[in-house]
């Protein structure tokens, strides 16, 4: 199995800053890479797909980077309601596997 | 537009089984793969597996072979996941995912989730 290292696990910056979580995969999965947002009590939402793929109505703040094991999201400017944890998800297709990262808390400080 | 509308909050005791259902609507039902992913209190997420509304195959998770059953009603586009010989460990939201047809991998809708508390 495929094992994701995302860090860090919490993070605090303030709004306006450059915010970056990385994640890092056990063996090459290509660009098999997505990240989501999730908010207290919701369920997560898609931001990108694909390692560098935006989702459509996604803000163009977000980005996504990388490919082979090491990947990188990155908000370019940090903004209130992106309080959240965010999680990288890997993919294989044959046969079906799903592993997720651990998550980073990202607070405003 | 795409929805998925998840069954209520369940409680049950160690050892009983427990059925979630996810029905689905705003698109042809058939055409997409569904996944279960689940998350227990204050940690991450957890893959389950995935059904193929189509045909009715699956492919599970090796962690939880054995235990879990997820079948489809292609009549009400309704999805279920089933969970046995539950534990406390099973607490957990347990969400129904979409795929797409050229991204069947990437979790582009969610139901709202299903909080299954399991104890005695």
């Amino acid at each position: 199995d495929i094992q994701m290292t995302q860090s860090p696990s919490s993070l605090s910056a303030s709004v306006g800053d450059r915010v970056t979580i990385t994640c890092q995969a056990s063996q090459d999965i290509s660009n098999y890479l997505n990240w989501y947002q999730q908010k207290p009590g919701k369920a997560p939402k898609l931001l990108i797909y694909d390692a560098s793929n935006l989702e459509t109505g996604v803000p163009s703040r977000f980005s996504g980077s990388g490919s082979g094991t090491d990947f990188t999201f990155t908000i370019s400017s940090l903004q209130p309601e992106d309080i959240a944890t965010y999680y990288c998800q890997q993919y294989d297709n044959l046969p079906p596997e799903v592993t997720f990262g651990q998550g980073t808390r990202l607070e405003i400080k | 537009q795409v929805q998925l509308v998840q069954s209520g909050a369940e409680v049950k005791k160690p050892g009983a089984s427990v059925k979630v259902s996810c029905k689905a609507s705003g698109y042809t039902f058939t055409s997409y793969y569904m996944h279960w992913v689940r998350q227990a209190p204050g940690q991450g997420l957890e893959w389950m597996g995935i059904i193929n509304p189509s045909g009715g195959s699956t492919s599970y998770a090796q962690k939880f072979q054995g235990r879990v059953t997820m079948t489809r009603d292609t009549s009400t586009s309704t999805v279920y996941m089933e969970l046995s010989s539950l534990r406390s460990e099973d607490t957990a939201v347990y969400y129904c995912a979409r795929g797409d047809v050229d991204t069947a991998m990437v979790f582009w809708y969610w139901g709202q989730g299903t909080l299954v508390t399991v104890s005695s």
